[in-house]
């Protein structure tokens, strides 16, 4: 089973630069989230989605956006890149039913230089 | 403001020995996680607490909650090198949609 899948797996970019880091997920999951956790700290919470064409704000939203067209495809878009937005990007989902626990991808490692 | 709150942050014991570590949250709570955190790699799920005096183990490890006390314990017995890793709590407000809080994590170094 793939589970939750997120490309590309390293990226640098330039200040200013853009790019959109891609998480599709086949486990027909209703919710799907993005994570970013810088070094030696905890995961915080960017957007998150319930369902397709449902979108909201976490707790560090400025600077990115998001959006979800299809139940199995979040990808998270970070425009004009600085360099606090280096960081490694965890996209999750997660089933709508109480206690199940959320599957996390493989990460993106993104450095802004 | 919510917060979740881990104890300690770092620790490094030496096989065979126990040891707890703690994760204390600022309000009401229906679920809470622990993930397990490999370097460099991604988040393990390593329990699901869904009600107050829940307990669960896998192995060396086993997790604990109460809800009154708005705490949660990863006790770890007779530690083994393989256990090294990073350990997150993670709180699932109620109402809020499924999204989560971790904790800054609890660095675990299992010497010989």
């Amino acid at each position: 089973n793939a589970g939750v899948t997120q490309t590309p797996k390293f990226r640098i970019l330039k200040i200013g630069q853009s790019m959109t880091l891609q998480c599709a997920q086949d486990m027909n999951h209703n919710y799907m989230y993005w994570y970013r956790q810088d070094p030696g700290m905890g995961l915080k919470l960017i957007y998150y989605s319930v369902g397709a064409g449902i979108t909201d704000k976490g707790e560090v939203p400025n600077g990115y956006n998001v959006s979800r067209s299809t139940t199995e495809d979040f990808p998270l878009r970070l425009e004009l890149a600085a360099p606090s937005q280096t960081s490694v990007y965890f996209c999750a989902s997660s089933h709508q039913v109480s206690g199940t626990e959320a599957f996390f991808g493989q990460g993106t490692r993104l450095t802004v230089v | 403001e919510l917060k979740v709150e881990q104890n300690p942050l770092f620790l490094s014991m030496q096989e065979g020995k126990n040891y707890t570590i703690y994760c204390n949250y600022s309000t009401t709570s229906d679920r809470l996680y622990w993930y397990r955190q490999d370097p460099g790699k991604s988040l393990e799920s390593l329990f699901v607490l869904l009600s107050n005096g829940a307990v669960k183990q896998e192995g060396r490890l086993m997790a604990s909650l109460d809800t009154k006390a708005r705490l949660s314990t990863l006790h770890i017995t007779a530690a083994v090198h393989d256990l090294s890793a990073t350990y997150f709590c993670a709180v699932h407000y109620t109402g809020t949609a499924s999204k989560l809080t971790f904790g800054t994590g609890t660095r675990l170094q299992v010497t010989l």
